[in-house]
């Protein structure tokens, strides 16, 4: 079985851009959360997507968004770029939504860079 | 409020020797505790989780668990620590009862030396 895949692996923008992840979680997966990741902060909870309805919201502007498709796959969007928004963002995938325990899959992350 | 402390922000072990990465919790009910594992430009797999019943888990890579309800902790053990296990480790707590949101310690840097 395929692992979860993202979508650009790297990517540089400057200050002001807007960038869209992908994220193709692992093929039975309903449920999508995004994550990201820096040095300073560790591991940040983003949102949570299930059957494309958005179950969860971290603590993050709204310059921070996403959604899910009907197969699954789902995209993470920022406007107005920052120089603080340069992490490693993670999407990870479970079979059912994450109140029941599942554990996630992560996929390899988009490294972001903002110049 | 959730949340999750890793005491020590790296581990030195030599090989062979057992290994421990520490983790304590915070929650309002009662938990549900993962652990993580993260090689270099990776994402983070899944080694083992707590759910309920036996306070001892077992997980991948022979790595193991074990859930203590009076001192909050989950401590992650390995009899034999290879080199191949130098990695960084995380730890993550749910409240059954509360909100979904998972919290992630800070993570926990294991160096095996040879």
């Amino acid at each position: 079985k395929a692992g979860v895949t993202q979508t650009p692996r790297y990517l540089i923008k400057t200050r002001g851009q807007q960038v869209t992840l992908s994220c193709s979680p692992i093929s039975g997966h309903r449920s999508v959360s995004w994550y990201q990741q820096t040095p300073g902060q560790g591991l940040q909870f983003l949102f949570e997507y299930f059957s494309e309805t958005q179950r969860n919201k971290g603590n993050f502007p709204g310059r921070f968004s996403g959604r899910q498709f009907s197969n699954s796959r789902s995209e993470m969007n920022v406007s107005t770029l920052e120089l603080g928004d340069s992490a490693l963002y993670l999407c990870a995938s479970s079979l059912e939504a994450s109140g029941i325990g599942n554990e996630q899959f992560f996929g390899p992350g988009t490294r972001l860079t903002v110049l | 409020a959730q949340s999750v402390a890793q005491p020590e922000d790296q581990v030195n072990v030599a090989e062979g020797n057992p290994l421990t990465v520490k983790c304590t919790y915070s929650v309002s009910g009662n938990p549900y505790l993962f652990w993580y594992v993260q090689y270099p430009n990776r994402g983070l797999q899944f080694l083992l989780k707590y759910i309920t019943g036996d306070n001892l888990v077992k997980g991948s890579y022979g790595f193991e668990a074990e859930f203590n309800k009076s001192q909050t902790s989950f401590h992650l053990k390995k009899p034999s620590a290879l080199v191949s296990d130098s990695a960084l480790y995380f730890c993550a707590v749910r409240d059954k009862g509360g909100s979904y949101i998972p919290t992630f310690g800070r993570g926990t840097s294991l160096i095996v030396h040879p």
